[in-house]
């Protein structure tokens, strides 16, 4: 079955630190990807997509995620977080399989100390 | 406003009662989402509507969970003889188009069952 790992759960980063959230899912068809936010207390917004062409995207917030079709993965990272980044991430696949699926990792809860 | 919005925000109910969730999406969206999200998970997918069908319904996890969208705009979640494994945030978005869009998500119903 189709699935999307994320395997830090929780990070604790001081500010300025340098931030690289892990992403990796199982689908060898065309797949479209995601970067969606929750900040406390908001509902879930996306940050950053990838449909096709660079593998390097950029989003919103100066955050950026690369895709590695041969590692299966869409990693997001950002140099220099600050405190407002205080949030959980969620890694978000979506492909055609008879239907279209969109299916959600299980989400990074980052915690950006002042 | 111009968000997906989900009523009620809380609900608590006890078990074994009959509860109803509502989405009402961005206007002009086709697609829409019903995701569950349990405290440390990230989003659960329940069931897509485009328009006024049911796409895909494969992650309803039984037959106590149903949903319409009769005219193909607001939709309802049914939760009948609820239990207290169905307490979760229920989470609804939206979509301009089947394809491989960006989602747009509601705030959320929280579910408590006592």
């Amino acid at each position: 079955a189709q699935s999307v790992s994320q395997h830090n759960h929780h990070v604790i980063l001081s500010e300025a630190a340098s931030l690289e959230l892990g992403c990796n899912y199982s689908y060898g068809g065309t797949v479209n990807l995601f970067w969606y936010v929750q900040y406390p207390g908001q509902h879930l917004q996306l940050l950053l997509k990838y449909f096709s062409g660079d593998p390097l995207v950029k989003g919103i917030k100066g955050f950026e995620a690369e895709f590695i079709k041969s590692k299966f993965s869409f990693n997001l990272r950002k140099p220099s977080v600050q405190w407002s980044d205080t949030a959980e991430y969620f890694c978000a696949v979506n492909l055609y399989s008879g239907t279209y699926k969109y299916i959600f990792g299980t989400g990074t809860r980052l915690k950006v100390l002042a | 406003g111009a968000g997906v919005s989900q009523t009620p925000s809380n609900k608590v109910t006890e078990k074994g009662k009959y509860v109803e969730l509502r989405c009402d999406p961005i206007s002009g969206h086709t697609a829409l989402y019903w995701y569950r999200q349990s405290l440390g998970q990230g989003p659960e997918f329940l069931i897509y509507f485009q328009g006024t069908g049911a796409a895909d319904d494969s992650g309803l996890p039984n037959d106590r969970f149903f949903a319409v969208r009769p005219e193909g705009s607001v939709s309802t979640l049914k939760i009948q003889r609820t239990e207290r494994g169905d307490s979760a945030v229920y989470l609804c978005a939206s979509s301009y188009d089947r394809g491989p869009g960006e989602l747009f998500f509601g705030e959320g119903s929280r579910l408590t069952v006592l």
